[in-house]
C-alpha cells in the first residue's frame, strides 16, 4: 500500500503571498488530519477533514484554511503568509471511524519557508 | 485531553536497553496511551499502543500499571538508528486530534 504523499516537499514563498499544499491519504483512509511543526511550538494540530467534511479544528487563525475532496485527498492553504510561518507542515490519515487512538500515517511534509 | 510529561533527552550506548517514561496523571477511563517516533525532517510514526498491563510487538514494550497514571516504553538493544524523538500520548475516542508534548529527545552513542 502506498503511504502518505505531500506535494511540494520543499516551498519558498515571500511575505503576503498565499500557499496551498496538497495531500494524498492512504487508500480508503477517510480521515486527513494537517499539522504544524516549529522549533518552538512543536507539533500543533491544525484541523483534520473526513468526508469532505471539517471535523476537528486546531487553534489557528483563520489565515488557515483546508479542504477535502470526495477521494479524500486533501489541500491546505495558507494566505497572507508571515515569516513565522516557516515550519514543516504534516498530513496524516487514518481510518477516520475510532478517535485519535487509531493509528495515524503521517506523509513526509511540506518544508515552507517565508522570506 | 490529559497530559503528557515526559523527560526532554536520554542518552544510551548501542546495544542498551531503554526505557522512556511517561506521566498521564489525568487519563480518562476510555484513554489509550500511543508512542510515536519521529526522525529529522520526517513525519512521526506510529510504535505502540496500549490500555493496560504489557503490550509488546517487534519494535518495542510498553508497560502500564494498574492505576494507568504513567507508562514505559521500553526499546530493548538499540542501536544509532533509533536516534530520534520519541512522543507519548494520551489518545481517546472523543477527538481526532493528536496532542503532542516536546517528546524525548533520544541520542544513541557508538
Amino acid at each position: 500500500k502506498a503511504g502518505v504523499t505531500q506535494t511540494p516537499r520543499y516551498l519558498i514563498k515571500t511575505r503576503g503571498q498565499q500557499v496551498t499544499l496538497s495531500c494524498s491519504p492512504i487508500s480508503g483512509h477517510r480521515s486527513v488530519s494537517w499539522y504544524q511543526q516549529t522549533p518552538g511550538q512543536g507539533l500543533q494540530f491544525l484541523f483534520e477533514y473526513f468526508s469532505e467534511t471539517q471535523r476537528n479544528k486546531g487553534n489557528f487563525p483563520g489565515r488557515f484554511s483546508g479542504r477535502q475532496f470526495s477521494n479524500s485527498r486533501s489541500e491546505m492553504n495558507v494566505s497572507t503568509l508571515e515569516l513565522g510561518d516557516s515550519a514543516l507542515y504534516l498530513c496524516a490519515s487514518s481510518l477516520g471511524t475510532s478517535g485519535s487512538r487509531e493509528t495515524q500515517y503521517f506523509g513526509p511534509g511540506t518544508r515552507l519557508l517565508v522570506l | 485531553l490529559a497530559k503528557t510529561t515526559q523527560p526532554i533527552s536520554m542518552d544510551s550506548y548501542e546495544g542498551q536497553e531503554v526505557n522512556i517514561t511517561c506521566s498521564h496523571n489525568n487519563i480518562a477511563t476510555n484513554d489509550y496511551i500511543t508512542w510515536y517516533q519521529q526522525f529529522p525532517s520526517q513525519g512521526p510514526r506510529f510504535i505502540i499502543q496500549g490500555y493496560k498491563t504489557k503490550v509488546t510487538n517487534e519494535v518495542a514494550s510498553l508497560f502500564i500499571p494498574a492505576d494507568r497514571k504513567s507508562s514505559t516504553l521500553s526499546l530493548p538493544r538499540v542501536s544509532l538508528s533509533d536516534t530520534a524523538v520519541y512522543y507519548c500520548l494520551v489518545s481517546g475516542a472523543g477527538s481526532y486530534q493528536l496532542t503532542f508534548g516536546k517528546g524525548t529527545k533520544l541520542s544513541v552513542i557508538p
